[in-house]
């Protein structure tokens, strides 16, 4: 199955500032297959972008994903306040196992 | 809107059985993949089990091969997921979630608001 790392597991940063999260595949990633999530406490997780770079309906255009291959980044422009949560990427280009990456912890610095 | 309501969780033992459920609504069910996906207590996303849009696709993580069943019946716009010798480390909140196409290697969304499962003696 293709493992997914995410890093960091967390990062502090300040609102207004640019956050950039990094998901690398043990193995090339087929079509870009890629989404990424955002889980705040309590709640479903929430897709933000699937294809490794579109953009899922109602996602702020703050958001933004790209990659491909094995390295994939997901970056936030501008926190906003509503944007510290845990992110996971996603894969679903294996022909067997769908895979998320552990998470990455965005918190307020 | 859709909608995706998960029931069936509680509290058993380990080595018994459990059958989970999700009522869809909102979208036409029979054109989408859907999915089982869970998260441990304080832990990340584990998917779990995958159905195409007719039942003619399958997949299982390797964590539960062998001991759980997904199916699906289109006709009550409900998706399940039996599981049989359940283990401590099953326990988790189980979310279904809904495919972005009729083949079931795909994204998810939306997602239900899960039901706990708890096993412990």
């Amino acid at each position: 199955e293709i493992v997914l790392t995410q890093s960091p597991g967390t990062l502090s940063l300040s609102p207004g500032e640019r956050a950039t999260l990094s998901c690398r595949a043990s193995q090339s990633v087929s079509s870009s297959y890629l989404a990424w999530y955002q889980q705040k406490p309590g709640q479903a997780p929430r897709l933000l972008i699937y294809g490794a770079s579109s953009r899922a309906t109602g996602i702020p255009d703050r958001f933004s994903g790209s990659g491909s291959g094995t390295d994939f980044t997901l970056t936030i422009s501008r926190l906003e306040p509503e944007d510290f949560a845990v992110y996971y990427c996603q894969q679903y280009g294996s022909s067997t196992a769908i895979t998320f990456g552990q998470g990455t912890r965005l918190e307020i610095k | 809107e859709v909608q995706l309501v998960e029931s069936g969780g509680g509290l058993v033992q380990p080595g018994r059985s459990l059958r989970l459920s999700c009522a869809a609504s909102g979208f036409t069910f029979d054109d989408y993949a859907m999915h089982w996906v869970r998260q441990a207590p304080g832990k990340g996303l584990e998917w779990v089990s995958g159905i195409s849009w007719n039942s003619g696709s399958i997949g299982y993580a390797d964590s539960v091969k062998g001991r759980f069943t997904i199916s699906r019946d289109n006709a009550k716009n409900s998706l399940y997921l039996q599981m049989n010798s359940l283990r401590a480390e099953d326990t988790a909140l189980y979310y279904c979630a809904k495919g972005s196409s009729g083949w079931y290697l795909n994204w998810f969304d939306p997602w239900g608001q899960g039901t706990l499962v708890t096993v412990s003696s």
